[in-house]
């Protein structure tokens, strides 16, 4: 069965340097959702997508952007990098309308020098 | 704001022993709970999801249930293997298409 792709699976960038991850939910899910997973710490939401909107919004720096495109895959574009942003990104995906159950990528390693 | 727990954070087991896992939660008006696995710099695995109408779900060696009144989940593993040994994360979410609030995660050792 499809799963959700994210790429690329290993990112590194010098600080104030500029990133951007890729999300492709599984066929026919219509929300996407991004954590954040510092080291040692649980998983946070940053931001989701319904239908291409944004659709909640969680503790996501300024910094950060994101959006959905036509054919549902999203990406995460993170400028300024600061050392704090090392981090394994997840996306997840969801067809809203059944049970909200989340599939997750297998995550992006972000590493900033 | 949802909260959850996890109690403990760490355990270390013999193999063959069952084990409870504790995940609780501040806002009743969770809907759906999962329990996921992860190995050390891996990504998440959905191991059970407990939809708001349910109150347990199983699979294999698995157990989940959910009690909404007193706020708490416990993830029942059976006849615990080596390779269980990973780190056991609760989340729960407000509905459908709303985002996962997360436990710190139980770090588990099964030992042969």
């Amino acid at each position: 069965a499809a799963g959700v792709i994210q790429s690329p699976r290993h990112l590194i960038k010098e600080k104030r340097e500029t990133a951007t991850l890729k999300c492709y939910p599984i066929p026919r899910h219509d929300t996407v959702y991004w954590y954040q997973q510092g080291p040692g710490q649980d998983p946070q939401f940053l931001i989701s997508f319904y239908e291409k909107m944004q659709s909640d919004k969680g503790s996501i720096p300024d910094r950060f952007s994101a959006q959905q495109f036509s054919d549902y895959h999203s990406e995460l574009n993170m400028s300024s990098l600061e050392l704090g942003d090392s981090a394994l990104y997840f996306c997840a995906s969801s067809v809203r309308g059944l049970a909200g159950l989340q599939y997750f990528g297998p995550g992006t390693r972000l590493t900033v020098t | 704001k949802q909260e959850v727990t996890q109690i403990p954070a760490a355990l270390s087991v013999p193999e063959g022993e069952n084990l409870v896992l504790n995940c609780s939660f501040t806002d009743s008006a969770i809907y759906n709970l999962q329990w996921f696995r992860q190995d050390p710099g891996k990504g998440l695995t959905s191991l059970l999801l407990i939809q708001s109408s349910q109150r347990e779900q199983t699979s294999g060696r698995l157990n989940a249930s959910l009690d909404k009144s007193s706020g708490r989940s416990t993830l029942y593993i059976a006849a615990s293997q080596p390779g269980d040994s990973a780190t056991y994360l609760c989340a729960g979410d407000g509905g459908a298409g709303n985002m996962l609030t997360f436990g710190g995660g139980t770090r588990l050792m099964v030992k042969p």
